[in-house]
Protein backbone atom coordinates (compact mmCIF):
# COMPACT_ATOMS: atom_id res chain seq x y z
CA UNK A 1 0.00 0.00 0.00
CA UNK A 2 0.88 3.64 -0.05
CA UNK A 3 1.85 5.61 3.19
CA UNK A 4 3.40 9.09 3.56
CA UNK A 5 3.51 10.32 7.13
CA UNK A 6 4.47 13.77 8.18
CA UNK A 7 3.97 15.64 11.17
CA UNK A 8 0.79 17.40 11.13
CA UNK A 9 2.34 21.01 12.85
CA UNK A 10 5.51 22.36 13.89
CA UNK A 11 6.50 25.73 15.06
CA UNK A 12 9.20 27.78 14.83
CA UNK A 13 10.91 31.38 15.62
CA UNK A 14 11.82 33.53 12.56
CA UNK A 15 15.62 33.27 11.58
CA UNK A 16 15.68 30.02 13.37
CA UNK A 17 16.44 26.59 11.53
CA UNK A 18 13.52 23.68 11.01
CA UNK A 19 13.67 20.42 9.84
CA UNK A 20 10.29 19.22 8.61
CA UNK A 21 10.49 15.16 8.45
CA UNK A 22 8.92 12.65 5.73
CA UNK A 23 9.16 8.84 5.73
CA UNK A 24 6.82 6.86 2.84
CA UNK A 25 6.00 3.15 2.39
CA UNK A 26 5.10 3.44 -1.52
CA UNK A 27 5.21 0.09 -3.67
CA UNK A 28 7.14 1.62 -6.20
CA UNK A 29 9.50 4.68 -5.75
CA UNK A 30 11.01 7.18 -8.60
CA UNK A 31 11.91 10.34 -6.82
CA UNK A 32 10.43 12.07 -3.62
CA UNK A 33 9.07 16.41 -4.04
CA UNK A 34 8.55 19.13 -1.27
CA UNK A 35 5.71 21.59 -1.89
CA UNK A 36 5.15 24.63 -0.41
CA UNK A 37 1.35 25.56 -0.27
CA UNK A 38 0.24 28.52 1.42
CA UNK A 39 -3.24 28.53 2.78
CA UNK A 40 -5.62 28.73 -0.08
CA UNK A 41 -3.26 28.35 -3.04
CA UNK A 42 -2.21 26.06 -5.05
CA UNK A 43 1.06 23.74 -4.08
CA UNK A 44 4.36 25.64 -5.84
CA UNK A 45 7.57 22.90 -6.27
CA UNK A 46 10.14 23.64 -4.12
CA UNK A 47 12.46 20.56 -4.49
CA UNK A 48 13.34 16.95 -6.20
CA UNK A 49 15.45 14.55 -4.59
CA UNK A 50 15.88 10.87 -6.92
CA UNK A 51 19.11 9.98 -5.41
CA UNK A 52 20.42 9.61 -1.66
CA UNK A 53 21.74 12.37 0.12
CA UNK A 54 21.12 16.20 0.60
CA UNK A 55 19.70 18.84 -2.22
CA UNK A 56 20.54 22.15 -1.42
CA UNK A 57 18.96 25.06 -3.13
CA UNK A 58 19.23 28.27 -1.08
CA UNK A 59 17.89 28.77 2.04
CA UNK A 60 16.04 25.09 1.81
CA UNK A 61 17.60 22.14 1.65
CA UNK A 62 16.58 18.38 1.07
CA UNK A 63 17.69 15.05 1.85
CA UNK A 64 16.38 11.19 0.91
CA UNK A 65 17.49 8.48 2.05
CA UNK A 66 15.91 5.27 0.08
CA UNK A 67 17.00 2.39 2.23
CA UNK A 68 15.40 4.27 5.30
CA UNK A 69 12.12 5.46 3.34
CA UNK A 70 12.93 8.93 4.65
CA UNK A 71 13.75 12.48 3.50
CA UNK A 72 13.78 16.21 4.93
CA UNK A 73 12.76 19.36 4.08
CA UNK A 74 15.22 21.94 6.03
CA UNK A 75 14.62 25.31 6.11
CA UNK A 76 16.47 28.11 7.38
CA UNK A 77 16.80 31.90 7.97
CA UNK A 78 12.87 31.40 8.84
CA UNK A 79 10.89 34.41 7.47
CA UNK A 80 7.45 34.91 8.32
CA UNK A 81 6.26 34.57 4.86
CA UNK A 82 7.58 30.61 5.74
CA UNK A 83 4.37 30.24 7.13
CA UNK A 84 3.05 27.80 4.95
CA UNK A 85 2.38 23.87 4.82
CA UNK A 86 4.62 21.73 3.56
CA UNK A 87 3.89 18.88 1.14
CA UNK A 88 5.99 15.58 0.99
CA UNK A 89 4.99 13.58 -2.22
CA UNK A 90 6.59 10.42 -3.90
CA UNK A 91 6.51 9.46 -7.42
CA UNK A 92 5.31 6.42 -8.54
CA UNK A 93 7.89 4.23 -10.49
CA UNK A 94 6.92 4.43 -14.10
CA UNK A 95 4.26 6.66 -14.23
CA UNK A 96 4.08 10.43 -13.61
CA UNK A 97 1.66 9.85 -11.02
CA UNK A 98 2.47 11.93 -7.01
CA UNK A 99 1.31 10.49 -3.52
CA UNK A 100 0.95 13.32 -1.81
CA UNK A 101 1.32 13.20 2.38
CA UNK A 102 -1.30 15.33 4.24
CA UNK A 103 1.24 17.98 4.68
CA UNK A 104 2.82 19.66 7.54
CA UNK A 105 1.64 23.04 8.50
CA UNK A 106 4.63 24.82 9.36
CA UNK A 107 3.91 28.39 12.26
CA UNK A 108 7.02 30.95 12.14
CA UNK A 109 6.53 33.37 15.15
CA UNK A 110 8.40 36.64 15.44
CA UNK B 1 4.90 33.68 -18.50
CA UNK B 2 4.04 30.02 -19.17
CA UNK B 3 1.10 29.16 -16.54
CA UNK B 4 -1.96 26.81 -15.82
CA UNK B 5 -4.62 28.95 -15.68
CA UNK B 6 -7.95 27.73 -13.68
CA UNK B 7 -11.50 29.38 -14.13
CA UNK B 8 -13.08 30.39 -12.13
CA UNK B 9 -11.36 30.29 -9.14
CA UNK B 10 -14.59 30.29 -6.71
CA UNK B 11 -17.31 28.36 -7.96
CA UNK B 12 -20.90 28.18 -6.04
CA UNK B 13 -23.24 25.30 -6.81
CA UNK B 14 -26.14 23.93 -5.76
CA UNK B 15 -26.92 20.28 -4.98
CA UNK B 16 -27.06 18.05 -7.93
CA UNK B 17 -26.43 20.77 -10.63
CA UNK B 18 -24.14 20.21 -12.55
CA UNK B 19 -20.81 21.96 -12.76
CA UNK B 20 -17.62 22.40 -15.06
CA UNK B 21 -14.24 23.82 -13.79
CA UNK B 22 -11.70 24.34 -16.47
CA UNK B 23 -7.69 24.31 -16.83
CA UNK B 24 -5.92 25.61 -19.57
CA UNK B 25 -1.79 25.52 -19.78
CA UNK B 26 0.67 27.35 -22.04
CA UNK B 27 3.19 25.09 -20.91
CA UNK B 28 2.76 22.79 -24.11
CA UNK B 29 2.63 20.03 -21.35
CA UNK B 30 1.23 16.58 -22.25
CA UNK B 31 0.05 15.18 -19.06
CA UNK B 32 -2.84 16.57 -17.48
CA UNK B 33 -3.96 16.20 -13.75
CA UNK B 34 -6.95 17.27 -11.63
CA UNK B 35 -6.64 16.65 -7.87
CA UNK B 36 -9.48 17.37 -4.86
CA UNK B 37 -8.09 18.65 -1.62
CA UNK B 38 -9.84 19.19 1.22
CA UNK B 39 -9.58 21.49 4.23
CA UNK B 40 -6.16 20.15 5.74
CA UNK B 41 -6.31 16.85 3.79
CA UNK B 42 -3.51 15.86 0.99
CA UNK B 43 -4.29 16.64 -2.46
CA UNK B 44 -6.06 13.27 -3.81
CA UNK B 45 -5.66 12.85 -7.52
CA UNK B 46 -8.98 12.32 -9.25
CA UNK B 47 -7.39 11.31 -12.98
CA UNK B 48 -5.20 12.35 -15.12
CA UNK B 49 -4.82 12.21 -19.19
CA UNK B 50 -1.48 11.36 -20.64
CA UNK B 51 -1.88 13.29 -24.12
CA UNK B 52 -5.19 11.54 -24.73
CA UNK B 53 -5.39 8.65 -23.05
CA UNK B 54 -7.51 9.49 -19.89
CA UNK B 55 -6.24 7.29 -16.97
CA UNK B 56 -9.20 7.11 -13.96
CA UNK B 57 -8.33 6.61 -10.39
CA UNK B 58 -9.82 3.39 -9.18
CA UNK B 59 -11.68 5.47 -6.10
CA UNK B 60 -12.68 8.37 -7.87
CA UNK B 61 -16.59 8.17 -8.00
CA UNK B 62 -18.67 7.99 -11.35
CA UNK B 63 -20.19 11.31 -11.00
CA UNK B 64 -16.70 12.81 -11.68
CA UNK B 65 -15.64 13.03 -15.66
CA UNK B 66 -13.27 14.64 -17.43
CA UNK B 67 -12.57 16.08 -21.03
CA UNK B 68 -9.39 16.94 -22.68
CA UNK B 69 -10.53 18.54 -25.97
CA UNK B 70 -6.77 19.41 -26.88
CA UNK B 71 -3.35 20.02 -25.12
CA UNK B 72 -4.25 23.00 -23.51
CA UNK B 73 -7.16 22.40 -22.19
CA UNK B 74 -8.86 20.29 -19.68
CA UNK B 75 -12.20 19.87 -18.01
CA UNK B 76 -13.56 18.23 -14.94
CA UNK B 77 -17.24 18.19 -15.23
CA UNK B 78 -19.31 17.02 -11.73
CA UNK B 79 -22.46 15.22 -13.02
CA UNK B 80 -24.41 15.55 -9.48
CA UNK B 81 -22.33 17.30 -7.32
CA UNK B 82 -22.99 16.62 -3.38
CA UNK B 83 -22.22 18.29 -0.14
CA UNK B 84 -18.77 16.03 0.61
CA UNK B 85 -17.23 17.48 -2.81
CA UNK B 86 -17.16 20.83 -1.84
CA UNK B 87 -13.25 21.54 -2.12
CA UNK B 88 -10.43 22.65 -3.99
CA UNK B 89 -9.83 21.22 -7.29
CA UNK B 90 -6.68 21.68 -8.03
CA UNK B 91 -5.25 21.53 -12.30
CA UNK B 92 -1.54 20.43 -12.55
CA UNK B 93 0.60 19.98 -15.86
CA UNK B 94 3.35 17.96 -15.93
CA UNK B 95 5.89 17.12 -19.20
CA UNK B 96 6.67 13.62 -19.13
CA UNK B 97 10.30 12.71 -20.24
CA UNK B 98 11.73 9.02 -19.62
CA UNK B 99 14.66 9.28 -17.31
CA UNK B 100 13.90 12.78 -16.49
CA UNK B 101 12.15 14.13 -13.41
CA UNK B 102 9.22 16.44 -14.37
CA UNK B 103 7.86 18.14 -11.18
CA UNK B 104 4.27 19.12 -11.90
CA UNK B 105 3.24 22.71 -12.10
CA UNK B 106 -0.41 23.31 -10.09
CA UNK B 107 -2.67 26.20 -11.45
CA UNK B 108 -4.43 28.27 -8.38
CA UNK B 109 -7.25 26.29 -7.95
CA UNK B 110 -10.74 26.43 -7.91
CA UNK B 111 -12.41 26.51 -4.63
CA UNK B 112 -16.06 25.19 -5.12
CA UNK B 113 -19.12 25.42 -2.68
CA UNK B 114 -21.98 23.36 -2.95
CA UNK B 115 -25.14 24.96 -0.92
Amino acid sequence: GQNIDQPTEMTATEGAIVQINCTYQTSGFNGLFWYQQHAGEAPTFLSYNVLDGLEEKGRFSSFLSRSKGYSYLLLKELQMKDSASYLCAVREYNTDKLIFGTGTRLQVFP
Amino acid sequence: DAMVIQNPRYQVTQFGKPVTLSCSQTLNHNVMYWYQQKSSQAPKLLFHYYDKDFNNEADTPDNFQSRRPNTSFCFLDIRSPGLGDAAMYLCATSRAAERAYNEQFFGPGTRLTVL
